[in-house]
């Protein structure tokens, strides 16, 4: 069983257009985490929730909306795609209270023509 | 603000020979460190972490770190090198002034590993 899931893995798309990744976690932990790894494969994180609660929003703009329906999932849609949005997108989670160690996901690669 | 640095993009080693990718860390209070591993399109996967104790912690895969305090290293080490160790190694930092929910990490260090 995969710990972390993303879907898709790859996504092709053009300016302006919305798309949406999904993520699950089966590991019962209370926080997750969006992350873009851009081209240079810099790691920034741009989300966490812990609870379903948003904690941290990294200054990502508002064209960004992760939801979390519940503690195991942690979806992020995307409008109005704009060429510098192509990335891998890795989702993370990890135990509140824990020492912390992150359980990423495969990660998306969003390429945006 | 917290934040780790890796000076080196790349790291050549031998194939048995002794690996270290190097960190440096800049932290308030006491820190919460991490290595990273990455395979070639695959996430990151958790290694080691030094959150209190031994500065010699040992991971996965016969790798170690040794966290140096008053030089702010945690540089990752491993005493015979495998082609198979090949990777994006990544150092990071829990940012504990953000309640431990953001983990801030460095560019990453190239390593190969010839045969």
């Amino acid at each position: 069983d995969t710990a972390v899931s993303q879907t898709p893995k790859y996504l092709v798309t053009q300016m302006g257009n919305d798309k949406s990744i999904k993520c699950e976690q089966n590991l019962g932990h209370d926080t997750m985490y969006w992350y873009k790894q851009d081209s240079k494969k810099f790691l920034k994180i741009m989300f966490s929730y812990n609870n379903k609660e948003l904690i941290i929003n990294e200054t990502v703009p508002n064209r960004f909306s992760p939801k979390s329906p519940d503690k195991a999932h942690l979806n992020l849609h995307i409008n109005s795609l704009e060429l510098g949005d192509s990335a891998v997108y890795f989702c993370a989670s990890s135990r509140q209270g824990d020492t912390g160690e992150l359980f990423f996901g495969e990660g998306s690669r969003l390429t945006v023509l | 603000a917290q934040s780790v640095a890796q000076p080196e993009d790349q790291v050549n080693v031998a194939e048995g020979n002794p690996l270290t990718v190097k960190c440096t860390y800049s932290v308030s209070g006491n820190p919460y460190l991490f290595w990273y591993v990455q395979y070639p399109n695959r996430g990151l996967q958790f290694l080691l972490k030094y959150i209190t104790g031994d500065n010699l912690v040992k991971g996965s895969y016969g790798f170690e770190a040794e966290f140096n305090k008053s030089q702010t290293s945690f540089h990752l080490k491993k005493p015979s090198a495998l082609v198979s160790d090949s990777a994006l190694y990544f150092c990071a930092v829990r940012d504990m002034y953000t309640g431990g929910f953001k983990t801030i990490f460095g560019a990453g260090t190239r390593l190969f590993v010839k045969a």
